[in-house]
C-alpha cells in the first residue's frame, strides 16, 4: 500500500515568513497526526484529528501554527509567522483508528528558519 | 503527566554482543508500550508492542510494571540494526507519547 507522503520534503524561510506542509495519509485511514521533532528530541504531538475533527490539539502553539483536514483525507499544517525555535522536522502520520493502533510515519518535511 | 525517558542517546556495542535499550515510563495506570525504529533515510516505524509478546528482527521487550520499565532486547546485536529507537506509550487519554531516542551503532 502506499505510504504517508508529505511535502515539501526540505523549506528554509526567514523568520516572521509563513508556511505551509502538506499531508496526504494512507487511504482509508481515519486518524491523522502532525508532530513536530526538534533535533536531538523524540516526536511531539502537535495535533490529532479523527476524520475532520480535531481530537486533540493541546500542544499545538495557536497564536502562530493551524492545521485543517478539510473532508477528512488531505492535511495541512501552517505557520504564521515562523520563528527560530520552530526549526525543526514535521510529521505526519496517519493510523486506521487512533488510539494504540499502529502510526505510519511520512518522510517528513525538515523546517529550517533563519 | 505521562512521560517516557530513554536515559541513553547512544549506545555502541560489537557485532554479535547483546543489546539492551533501557526505557522508563511514568503512568499510573496501564498504558501500552511500544518501540519505533528509524534507519538511515527511512521512516519512522513500529518495530514492536508489548501487547503483541513478539519477537520482531530477533528484538524482545518485556513490560515490568513494577519497575515501570520496558527495555529492549536483542541477544546478538547485527550491523543493519543501527538506527534511532524510540520508545512510545499510549494511555488512553493521549495519543503516543515519545522518549527522546537512542541512537544504536552496531561496530563491527
Amino acid at each position: 500500500e502506499a505510504g504517508v507522503a508529505q511535502s515539501p520534503r526540505y523549506k528554509i524561510i526567514e523568520k516572521r515568513q509563513s508556511v505551509a506542509f502538506w499531508c496526504n495519509p494512507i487511504s482509508g485511514h481515519a486518524t491523522l497526526y502532525w508532530y513536530q521533532q526538534i533535533l536531538g528530541q523524540g516526536p511531539k504531538l502537535l495535533i490529532q484529528f479523527q476524520n475532520n475533527g480535531v481530537v486533540d490539539d493541546s500542544q499545538l502553539p495557536k497564536d502562530r501554527f493551524s492545521a485543517e483536514r478539510l473532508k477528512g483525507v488531505d492535511s495541512t499544517l501552517k505557520i504564521q509567522p515562523a520563528k527560530l525555535e520552530d526549526s525543526a522536522v514535521y510529521l505526519c502520520a496517519s493510523s486506521a483508528k487512533g488510539g494504540s493502533t499502529e502510526a505510519f510515519f511520512g518522510q517528513g518535511t525538515r523546517l529550517t528558519v533563519v | 503527566a505521562q512521560r517516557v525517558t530513554q536515559p541513553e542517546k547512544l549506545l555502541s556495542v560489537f557485532k554479535g554482543a547483546p543489546v539492551e535499550l533501557k526505557c522508563n515510563y511514568s503512568y499510573s495506570g496501564s498504558p501500552e508500550l511500544f518501540w519505533y525504529v528509524q534507519y538511515s533515510r527511512q521512516r519512522l516505524q513500529l518495530l514492536l508492542r508489548h501487547i503483541s509478546r513478539e519477537s520482531i528482527k530477533g528484538f524482545t521487550a518485556d513490560l515490568n510494571k513494577g519497575e515501570t520499565s520496558f527495555h529492549l532486547k536483542k541477544p546478538f546485536a547485527q550491523e543493519e540494526d543501527s538506527a534511532m529507537y524510540y520508545c512510545a506509550l499510549y494511555s488512553g487519554n493521549t495519543p503516543l507519547v515519545f522518549g527522546k531516542g537512542t541512537r544504536l551503532s552496531v561496530i563491527a
